[in-house]
């Protein structure tokens, strides 16, 4: 495996639903990040582990949650989601903020 | 006021001809800046990275940079059909923060 893989590819899920995505990345980098991207509005960073510390955006929900056990490894697990979530959720990784990669993304449906 | 703006198109070229991208940022202070081009159903790849004002080439992309005016620019010379693409400006601001444009959907036309 190389870059950043990003799993499930497609998620459908009932409002009621707790589910996670998983990211993992091959790079070495020391920071990883969520992103959703909505249509017609710019990507949206959710949220930040650098180094072990975790910044977030504020303006984001608390039925998404984080979660960074070592460098390589990114969950954002969901519970209680809303329609509004339905979005493609991105997971890049960077050394220093230099350099970023994407995952491939999942494409998150909320029902 | 957004942190990155761009023109979100539809911007058409026909094949051969160069496309000319564009983007505007708030913070003065930002100094890294970056071209990513993202095709339908896919994740953000990067393409350029600027740091220094003036032009950067890489192939058959040029970075433009103009920190006096806050602007950003990417040419791509002899578009080509796969060069159809979302392109995001991003902007790495004084505050060590990332912050994307909306990007700006072109399509080459062959």
């Amino acid at each position: 495996e190389t870059g950043v893989t990003q799993t499930p590819r497609h998620l459908v899920m009932g409002m009621t639903n707790k589910k996670s995505l998983k990211c993992e990345q091959h790079l070495g980098h020391n920071a990883m990040y969520w992103y959703k991207q909505s249509a017609k509005k710019p990507l949206e960073l959710m949220f930040v582990y650098s180094l072990e510390e975790r910044v977030e955006n504020n303006s984001v929900p608390s039925r998404f949650s984080p979660e960074c056990p070592n460098s390589s490894h990114l969950f954002l697990h969901l519970h209680t989601l809303q329609p509004e979530d339905s979005a493609l959720y991105l997971c890049a990784s960077s050394q220093d903020g230099y350099g970023y990669t994407f995952g491939s993304g999942t494409r998150l449906t909320v029902v | 006021q957004k942190e990155v703006e761009q023109n979100s198109g539809p911007l058409s070229v026909p094949e051969g001809a160069i496309a000319s991208l564009n983007c505007t940022y708030s913070d003065r202070g930002s100094q890294s800046f970056f071209w990513y081009r993202q095709y339908s159903g896919k994740s953000p790849e990067l393409i350029m990275s600027i740091y220094s004002n003036g032009d950067k080439e890489d192939g058959r992309f040029t970075a433009q940079l103009n920190k006096a005016s806050q602007y950003v620019s990417l040419l791509i010379r002899d578009s080509q059909p796969s060069d159809s693409a979302t392109y995001l400006c991003a902007v790495k601001n004084t505050g060590n923060q990332f912050y994307f444009g909306t990007g700006t959907s072109l399509t080459v036309i062959p």
